[in-house]
C-alpha cells in the first residue's frame, strides 16, 4: 500500500522569504501523480501544484515550485517571496497511476505554515 | 456556478443515532469520494464511487454507509456502528476515474459533532 508521510507538523517563515516543506512517499508503482492542497482557516480545500511522475521537469505555479525526486521518493514544496496569505496547513498528496484503481488521494498528515509579518 | 455543495455545515449527533451527510455536485464528474479529517491528521478516504450504483470502501469505511443513486449525489450515513465519529467530513469529485492528473474538487465540508 501507498503512503505518503510529511515530516514537519509546523513549519514558520517570515513574510517575503522562502520556505520549503518537506514530503516522502512509499510506493512501487512507476507511474502516479503527487500533489500539494492548501488548507486555509476556511477549511476549503485548494490545490496549489501537481506532478506527473513519468515527468522529469519539476511543476512550478508562480511563486510555488516543487522538488521531485523519483529516486528517493521525495516532492517537497517551496514557497517564494511568502506571503500572509500563505499560511495554512499544507497536505501531499498521491494518486495512483493504475487505471480503474479510482482516482483517490491518499494524504500525508499536513504540515501547519505560519507566516510572520 | 459548479461545484460540491455540503451539507449541513455543523451537525450534532446524539448516542446511538444515525444521521446523514449531504454531498451535491453540479460539475457532471464520474467521480465522488468522502474523506474524514480529525486534528492533526490528514484525510482518509472513508468511501468512493467511480460511477452510479457503484461504490468502494476506502481505509476506514467501518460504522459508515453510502449510496450513489444520481450521479450528482453521494451522501454518506455516519451509523450507531461508529463509536467516534467526531470529525471534519469532506466531500469530493473528480472528472475522470481512471489514472490522470486531474485534481479532485472539495466542498466546504460538514463538521460533525457528538451531543
Amino acid at each position: 500500500a501507498q503512503t505518503v508521510t510529511q515530516s514537519q507538523p509546523e513549519m514558520s517563515v517570515q513574510e517575503a522569504e522562502t520556505v520549503t516543506l518537506s514530503c516522502t512517499y512509499d510506493t512501487s508503482e512507476s507511474d502516479y501523480y503527487l500533489f500539494w492542497y492548501k488548507q486555509p482557516p476556511s477549511r476549503q480545500m485548494i490545490l496549489v501544484i501537481r506532478q506527473e511522475a513519468y515527468k522529469q521537469q519539476n511543476a512550478t505555479e508562480n511563486r510555488f515550485s516543487v522538488n521531485f525526486q523519483k529516486a528517493a521518493k521525495s516532492f517537497s514544496l517551496k514557497i517564494s517571496d511568502s506571503q500572509l496569505g500563505d499560511a495554512a496547513m499544507y497536505f501531499c498528496a498521491y494518486r495512483t497511476g493504475t487505471y480503474n484503481q479510482g482516482g483517490k488521494l491518499i494524504f500525508g498528515q499536513g504540515t501547519e505554515l505560519s507566516v510572520k509579518p | 456556478d459548479g461545484g460540491i455543495t455540503q451539507s449541513p455545515k455543523y451537525l450534532f449527533r446524539k448516542e446511538g443515532q444515525n444521521v446523514t451527510l449531504s454531498c451535491e455536485q453540479n460539475l457532471n464528474h464520474d467521480a465522488m469520494y468522502w474523506y474524514r479529517q480529525d486534528p492533526g491528521q490528514g484525510l482518509r478516504l472513508i468511501y468512493y464511487s467511480q460511477i452510479v450504483n457503484d461504490f468502494q470502501k476506502g481505509d476506514i469505511a467501518e460504522g459508515y454507509s453510502v449510496s450513489r443513486e444520481k450521479k450528482e449525489s453521494f451522501p454518506l450515513t455516519v451509523t450507531s456502528a461508529q463509536k467516534n465519529p467526531t470529525a471534519f467530513y469532506l466531500c469530493a469529485s473528480s472528472v475522470y476515474r481512471g489514472a490522470t492528473n486531474e485534481k479532485l474538487f472539495f466542498g466546504s465540508g460538514t463538521q460533525l459533532s457528538v451531543l
